[in-house]
């Protein structure tokens, strides 16, 4: 069964580092999607991404974070300066068609800022 | 905008046990709802989904979701409870020209043997 996958799975890194988190999305899926999970919190929406665009992005995601489609099967979330706050487990989400169709998630990847 | 609300933050219930996990959303329209659920350490995996029709919705693992438009629920069920089933428990919702789900802040599901 198609699986959107994610690396790396667990990453410590310095304050102030920057940080490149990957996704491999369904192939065939057009939607993709970000969100982050502080632990014990609720998952909170980052961005979603369509036609090599933003196509929405949350109040979270500021000026830090970046998303990029480099090679159409690899989407990245960068983060250009980490903070403590910064920590969370991040997630990938891929969906095949537009509107309410289910989100399809990565296993996460796991991000702590030291 | 719309939100979910997860009122249980923490249930524990026994093996063979009956299971209801309550969610609420509010939004104007018929929303788009979804329940996942996500073992320690794992990501998010659909149980279930309600889009139209029927309002009793049968999901994967012997889950089921009852849709009411009068109360803004969607509260997940399951009959007898496997000790497999530990876990946390997402209920989110979609809505018509947002591309984004909301999610709840979950349910953490402990059932004791």
């Amino acid at each position: 069964e198609p699986e959107v996958t994610q690396t790396p799975s667990h990453q410590v890194t310095q304050m102030g580092q920057e940080v490149i988190l990957r996704c491999v999305p369904i192939s065939n899926h057009l939607y993709f999607y970000w969100y982050r999970q502080i632990l014990g919190q609720k998952v909170e929406f980052l961005v979603s991404f369509y036609n090599n665009e933003i196509s929405e992005k949350s109040e979270i995601f500021d000026d830090q974070f970046s998303v990029e489609r480099p090679d159409g099967s690899n989407f990245t979330l960068k983060i250009r300066s980490t903070k403590l706050e910064d920590s969370a487990m991040y997630f990938c989400a891929s969906k095949i068609l537009q509107g309410p169709g289910e989100l399809f998630f990565g296993e996460g990847s796991r991000l702590t800022v030291l | 905008a719309q939100s979910v609300t997860q009122p249980d933050i923490h249930i524990t219930v026994s093996e063979g046990a009956s299971l209801e996990l309550r969610c609420n959303y509010s939004y104007g329209a018929t929303p788009y709802l979804f329940w996942y659920v996500q073992s320690p350490g794992q990501g998010l995996q659909l149980l279930l989904k309600y889009f139209s029709g029927d309002t009793l919705v049968q999901g994967i693992k012997g889950f089921e979701a009852e849709f009411k438009r009068s109360q803004s629920s969607f509260n997940l069920r399951k009959p007898s409870v496997h000790w497999s089933d530990a876990a946390e428990y997402f209920c989110a919702v979609g809505v018509t020209g947002r591309r984004a789900l909301t999610f709840g802040s979950g349910t953490r599901l402990q059932v004791q043997p």
